[in-house]
């Protein structure tokens, strides 16, 4: 059973602080992942995706990748309350074109 | 360039009917994937249509199927419809050229059975 695994929060974090936001992936196989932020009410909003160990950055967001260790982070540097949302890690396991979603993060930044 | 259209928006109706859902991708794109989104389960992937034909399944049971029309256009259908298939309904489309194209979703169908 292919599985992402998120922790399901919430994380609270203050106004400017950096949020940090784990994923991991049971499935070595897996291709690419991908973050989406999800308003309540709202539908998934892709964030940024990430093919290649290491860091990537976009604005004030970085995925970060370690396909050894199975995980993908994102982390929000000057956190606003305008952040504050579900984030879902999704990996394409590489099998086909499809995906698997995490359960979501649900971030709350305090002013 | 328009996003991704669903329709309808919302949806209510009694255990036994059937619905059918209506997606619309991203001009250019030819894949169009199907998940069902509930507060215990998350989001579960249901199937992915590319070029009218269906490359991937879930584990959903047969009474959830769906359809690619030429124009890339997608619907999908629930038959006997039981009250845990009240849900948030999201397609996603992509290019899909590769397992390293995003998906981008619509809005969603918001499905209630009574």
């Amino acid at each position: 059973q292919k599985e992402v695994e998120q922790n399901s929060g919430p994380l609270s974090v203050p106004e400017g602080a950096i949020a940090s936001l784990n994923c991991t992936y049971s499935d070595r196989g897996s291709q690419s992942f991908f973050w989406y932020r999800q308003y309540s009410g709202k539908s998934p909003e892709l964030i940024m995706f990430i093919y290649s160990n290491g860091d990537k950055e976009d604005g004030r967001f970085t995925a970060q990748l370690n396909k050894a260790s199975q995980y993908v982070s994102l982390l929000i540097r000057d956190s606003q309350p305008s952040d504050s949302a579900t984030y879902l890690c999704a990996v394409n396991t590489g099998q086909g074109f499809s995906f698997i979603f995490g359960k979501g993060t649900r971030l709350l930044v305090k002013p | 360039k328009a996003g991704v259209t669903q329709t309808p928006r919302y949806l209510i109706k009694t255990r036994g009917q059937q619905v059918t859902l209506s997606c619309s991708p991203i001009s250019g794109h030819r894949s169009v994937s199907w998940y069902q989104q509930t507060p215990g389960q998350g989001l579960q992937f249901l199937f992915e249509y590319f070029s009218e034909t269906q490359r991937n399944k879930g584990n959903f049971p047969g009474r959830f199927s769906g359809r690619q029309f030429s124009n890339s256009r997608s619907e999908m259908n629930v038959s006997t419809l039981e009250l845990g298939d009240s849900a948030l309904y999201l397609c996603a489309s992509s290019w899909a050229a590769s397992d390293y194209n995003e998906q981008f979703f619509g809005p969603g169908t918001r499905l209630t059975v009574l």
